[in-house]
């Protein structure tokens, strides 16, 4: 069984640039995360789907940050413009119940110059 | 506030040497106790849950433990390949919406 994916996994970019991240979570989980851990940081919760619909997005740091789930299926996270801070590592998750393990991804690597 | 503390922060250990890791946790409304083991460049692997205090679970060389205020990650005879971070998530919340708060780690080195 595949598990999460993510792409790319190294981004590098200016500020004030666009960039979006891919996740394709585990088939059938209907629960996906977007976790983000800053240098020498925690990993910190972004926002929660269920399936398409926005269950929690209180971690999501701006209006700079936009995530989507279409279909249910993969999910989208999209920086725009981007800002210095905004660099660290983006991890996507996913699990079957709410209260199951998650299953993370490799992550994204995001460098803003 | 919600919170999750480890330690230590780091821990070097020699081949077959025991020891624990323990994560603290002040939160309101435990769903639930998380262990996972991340190795560089990768994403956190699933390794244990815990649910309510006095549960015990094992996998080979490590055992998990849960208390009502901490949790503590023992590695009886460790080997290299142990080595990794292993990271703490508490899962906390009400009906529909729950949320993972991690602590930061213990970095793990197991020498030959």
């Amino acid at each position: 069984e595949a598990g999460v994916t993510q792409f790319p996994s190294h981004s590098v970019i200016e500020k004030g640039q666009t960039v979006t991240l891919r996740c394709d979570p585990i088939s059938g989980h209907d629960n996906l995360y977007w976790y983000r851990r800053v240098m020498g940081k925690e990993i910190k919760f972004l926002l929660h789907f269920v399936k398409e619909s926005k269950q929690d997005e209180s971690g999501m740091p701006n209006n700079r940050f936009l995530a989507e789930r279409t279909g249910g299926t993969y999910s989208t996270l999209k920086v725009q413009p981007a800002e210095l801070e905004d660099s660290g590592v983006y991890f996507c998750a996913s699990s079957q119940g709410l209260t199951n393990e998650q299953f993370f991804g490799p992550g994204t690597r995001l460098t803003v110059l | 506030e919600d919170q999750v503390t480890q330690s230590p922060e780091a821990l070097r250990l020699q081949e077959g040497e025991s020891s624990s890791l323990n994560c603290s946790y002040t939160v309101s409304g435990l769903r639930g106790l998380f262990w996972y083991r991340q190795d560089p460049g990768k994403g956190p692997e699933f390794l244990f849950t815990l649910y309510s205090a006095g549960e015990e679970k094992e996998k080979e060389r490590l055992k998990a433990t849960l208390t009502k205020k901490e949790s503590f990650l023992h590695i009886t005879a460790p080997k290299p390949e142990d080595s990794a971070t292993y990271l703490c998530a508490v899962q906390s919340g009400t009906s529909g919406t729950y949320k993972y708060i991690f602590g930061t780690g213990t970095r793990l080195k197991v020498l030959a």
